[in-house]
Parts: structure tokens; C-alpha cells; sequence
């Protein structure tokens, strides 16, 4: 079992619609998560990032972290076609002193106008 | 503006050679990475740096070098052992538990 499971879709939507991407994850040290875009041939931009459980909320952006159930989302409200790329989520515990994340390995999004 | 750097955006390697990517930083960040990014494959961790003059292995380091001789760049050698060079190549850079920062990626293929 990979450390962090992401299902790589692809996943098309019209536009306007509510995205919910997701990850699982089996190491229960992990403490800090992200979520990343990444457009084609240009490197991942962070979106997200949150510290333990909870919800955090940027504009269309929303991510949660359930700890208990070692899962992980991100909701997009009103995506749009702007909205298409890959969503890399990653996260990172400390481990021998250094916080490595571990990435997933990415769900390609695409919003068809 | 702050951010990283990488250059070549695309580069071409001739059998038995070695080619050198570049990775600047002016973010002041101590921690510096170097993945490699293939088709359906996510990022593997090639080398990683969390001070000048010191860096680790990742989980695919054979067939690579690095050095970190400044706080600011972070260069990635791949040489002739490497016998699947064709890929698209990240530096990212970070404090100790911040998010990385990435550059836009080095092209690398085979001629």
C-alpha cells in the first residue's frame, strides 16, 4: 500500500460545478498538508496548507483534514475551465528531523466550459 | 520578486554525457530538492539539501550528483549511468516544516 493514495481520474466537470478532490493516507505521524496545481509543463503552485484537522477556506478553495479517517479533501466552488490541471496533494510529518512530504501522485481536472 | 529558478526550460543529452541543471533560490530558504516527474508517476525525491555543504539521498539518487556549495543553488548533475535520463525535472526549495516552493521544471530528453 503507497503511502498516500490519489486517484489520478481524469475528472471533467462543467463549469460551475463543485470539485471535490481527495486523498488517503496511511501514516498516522503526518501533520502538515497540501494541495498543489499544476498546469501542464510548468512547475506545482501551492494552493493550500494546513496544519493538523480541520477546514481552511481561500476564495473558490476549501480544504479539510480529517485525521481519524487519514483523508484529505479539496472542494472548488464554481470551477472554471481556468480550473483545468493536475492537483498533486502532499503531506509531511517530522521524521529524523526533517518534514520530506510525500506527494500523491496527482488527479488530472477538467472543466469543459 | 522572489521565487526559484531553473534553466535550462529544455535540454537534450547525447549518449555517455553528462548535463548539469540549474536551480537559484532567492527566497532564503535552507532546504533545497531536486525531484524528478514522470507520466502518471507523481514527484520522486532524487537529492535534498537542508544546509550549505551538506545533502542526502532520495529514493531514486542513482545515475545523479549534486553539490550545494551556496545557500542559494542547488545544481543537478545527471550522468551517463543514468540510463532513463527522459524526464521532466522540479527544484523546490523550503524552511524546515513550510511548504515547498517549486521552479518550472527542467526538460531533459535524449538525442
Amino acid at each position: 500500500q503507497k503511502e498516500v493514495e490519489q486517484d489520478p481520474g481524469p475528472l471533467s466537470v462543467p463549469e460551475g460545478a463543485i470539485v471535490s478532490l481527495n486523498c488517503t493516507y496511511s501514516n498516522s505521524a503526518f501533520q502538515y498538508f497540501m494541495w498543489y496545481r499544476q498546469y501542464s509543463r510548468k512547475g506545482p503552485e501551492l494552493l493550500m496548507y494546513t496544519y493538523s484537522s480541520g477546514n481552511k477556506e481561500d476564495g473558490r478553495f476549501t480544504a479539510q483534514v480529517d485525521k481519524s479517517s487519514k483523508y484529505i479533501s479539496l472542494f472548488i466552488r464554481d470551477s472554471q475551465p481556468s480550473d483545468s490541471a493536475t492537483y498533486l496533494c502532499a503531506m509531511s510529518g517530522e521524521s529524523g528531523g526533517s518534514y520530506i512530504p510525500t506527494f500523491g501522485r496527482g488527479t488530472s481536472l477538467i472543466v469543459h466550459p | 520578486d522572489g521565487g526559484i529558478t531553473q534553466s535550462p526550460k529544455y535540454l537534450f543529452r547525447k549518449e555517455g554525457q553528462n548535463v548539469t541543471l540549474s536551480c537559484e533560490q532567492n527566497l532564503n530558504h535552507d532546504a533545497m530538492y531536486w525531484y524528478r516527474q514522470d507520466p502518471g508517476q507523481g514527484l520522486r525525491l532524487i537529492y535534498y539539501s537542508q544546509i550549505v555543504n551538506d545533502f542526502q539521498k532520495g529514493d531514486i539518487a542513482e545515475g545523479y550528483s549534486v553539490s550545494r556549495e551556496k545557500k542559494e543553488s542547488f545544481p543537478l548533475t545527471v550522468t551517463s549511468a543514468q540510463k532513463n535520463p527522459t524526464a521532466f525535472y522540479l527544484c523546490a526549495s523550503s524552511m524546515k516544516t513550510q511548504p515547498q516552493h517549486f521552479g518550472d521544471g527542467t526538460r531533459l530528453s535524449i538525442l
